[in-house]
């Protein structure tokens, strides 16, 4: 168990609608990281916050987006949703100064499908 | 662009052989950090190893060891007399440090199956 949890574990939806993924990070860990695990595109970082604010931007789309809050925690929200937007989400943490090579501690991933 | 390449998509070994997982990575950067992670059937991922560029020394781990030769672009990953639950697919992954705040890039994986 890695500390980070992450909520829910499955979520099937239909295409066009909306959904909200939940991320706690480790005990301390200032810094959230969003991935998204497909088959054909393998593990893609999106997106970083770091205290609260965003860190780094990666392969994100402009229907998703993500913010972390005060008690640290993360959302990633996914909007007018597609059936090539089914994949694993992880959310990682890290400690230190939020740095990529840090080493980041994923979380047990949210299994998206869109039918 | 930093670029991590696992060549073996999918290895099958007979339970107590040994077998070696490849890595070999693309930088520019003389600074950089490498790690392996493991996803077992379960789908979490887990952190194996981080090693800096700086630090060549072999690691060894219980049955797990790494091979880090900057020489050739290598960091390979060896399972001693593999087990029924090393099943899993292994990520090795590169982070650049010069260029700033750039994000983990993970290789493709290789897909390990040990029989019984």
């Amino acid at each position: 168990d890695s500390g980070v949890t992450q909520t829910p574990k499955h979520l099937i939806t239909a295409t066009g609608q909306r959904v909200t993924l939940r991320c706690s990070p480790r005990s301390g860990d200032l810094s959230v990281y969003w991935y998204q695990q497909s088959l054909d595109q393998g593990l893609q970082f999106l997106i970083q916050y770091y205290n609260g604010e965003e860190r780094a931007k990666g392969n994100i789309l402009e229907r998703f987006s993500a913010q972390q809050f005060p008690d640290l925690h993360s959302e990633l929200n996914l909007s007018s949703l597609e059936l090539g937007d089914s994949a694993l989400y992880f959310c990682a943490s890290s400690d230190r100064q939020g740095l990529s090579t840090d080493t980041q501690y994923f979380g047990p991933g949210t299994r998206l499908t869109v039918l | 662009a930093q670029k991590v390449t696992q060549a073996q998509t999918e290895i099958s070994v007979v339970e107590k052989e040994d077998v070696t997982l490849d890595c070999v990575y693309e930088t520019r950067d003389t600074t950089y950090y490498l790690f392996w992670y493991k996803q077992p059937p379960s789908g979490e991922l887990v952190f194996l190893i981080r090693r800096n560029s700086f630090d060549e020394q072999n690691e060894i781990s219980g049955r797990y060891s790494w091979n880090f030769q900057k020489s050739t672009s290598s960091f390979n990953f060896t399972i001693t007399a593999s087990q029924v639950v090393d099943s899993a697919v292994y990520f090795c992954a590169l982070s650049e440090v010069g260029s700033g705040n750039t994000p983990l890039v993970f290789g493709k994986g290789t897909r390990l199956s040990v029989i019984a």
